[in-house]
């Protein structure tokens, strides 16, 4: 079955420590989107790819980085900048970047600060 | 910024019966969709509406869009224990000089449906 597999599904960071929440999708989407969720909240974008080897930024990208070498992958890191963390991640894809195009969405990984 | 804000942010119902979550918005739209979420888990798509369209059926889901009002609403018919979500609106806005746009979504409401 196709999807979106996100990793892990729980995640504790320490204080100054870059971790990385993994995103697979195999439904040969182009494009990727990686959302914040905090609770009570709408999501909010973090980082958007359209194309292998192109990413941009997003709404809160401070904080974040991500990468797209492979079309399936875009793994999200959150550096020791951003000093609020605790969220909930959702990584997203679409046949192509556009508004008209629905979005199918991972389980998300819920990060917590140890 | 928030374009869309959902409306109520709770609704807690019995089976069997209908509810209506409402979604508004700021500006012009192309498209506005609705999305579910169950606890801990990530967004479904529901349905989308374009901005030519007036109302969208789809099962049990009737979705209808008043340009003139800036305003979207979702209605579930019979509700059903498996339809305790939350459900969020995502509309359109344009993003960058290339044409291209993101989704920008609303709050959410929460539905508790009670067996």
């Amino acid at each position: 079955d196709g999807g979106i597999t996100q990793s892990p599904k729980y995640l504790f960071r320490k204080e100054g420590q870059n971790v990385t929440l993994s995103c697979e999708q195999n439904l040969n989407h182009d494009a990727m989107y990686w959302y914040r969720q905090d609770p009570g909240q709408g999501l909010r974008l973090i980082y958007y790819s359209q194309i292998v080897n192109d990413f941009q930024k997003g709404d809160i990208a401070e904080g974040y980085s991500v990468s797209r070498e492979k079309k399936e992958s875009f793994p999200l890191t959150v550096t020791s900048a951003q000093k609020n963390p605790t969220a909930f991640y959702l990584c997203a894809s679409s046949i192509v970047r556009r508004s008209k195009q629905p979005q199918h969405f991972g389980d998300g990984t819920r990060l917590s600060i140890l | 910024s928030q374009q869309g804000e959902e409306d109520p942010q709770a609704l807690s119902i019995q089976e069997g019966e209908n509810a209506t979550m409402n979604c508004s918005y700021k500006t012009s739209i192309n498209n506005l969709q609705w999305y579910r979420q169950n606890s801990g888990r990530g967004l479904v798509h529901l349905i989308l509406i374009r901005s030519n369209e007036r109302e969208k059926h789809s099962g049990r889901l009737r979705v209808t869009l008043d340009t003139s009002k800036k305003s979207s609403s979702l209605l579930i018919t019979a509700s059903r224990a498996a339809d305790t979500a939350s459900y969020f609106c995502a509309t359109d806005a344009e993003w960058d000089q290339g044409g291209s746009e993101k989704l920008v979504f609303g709050k959410g409401t929460k539905l508790t449906v009670n067996p």
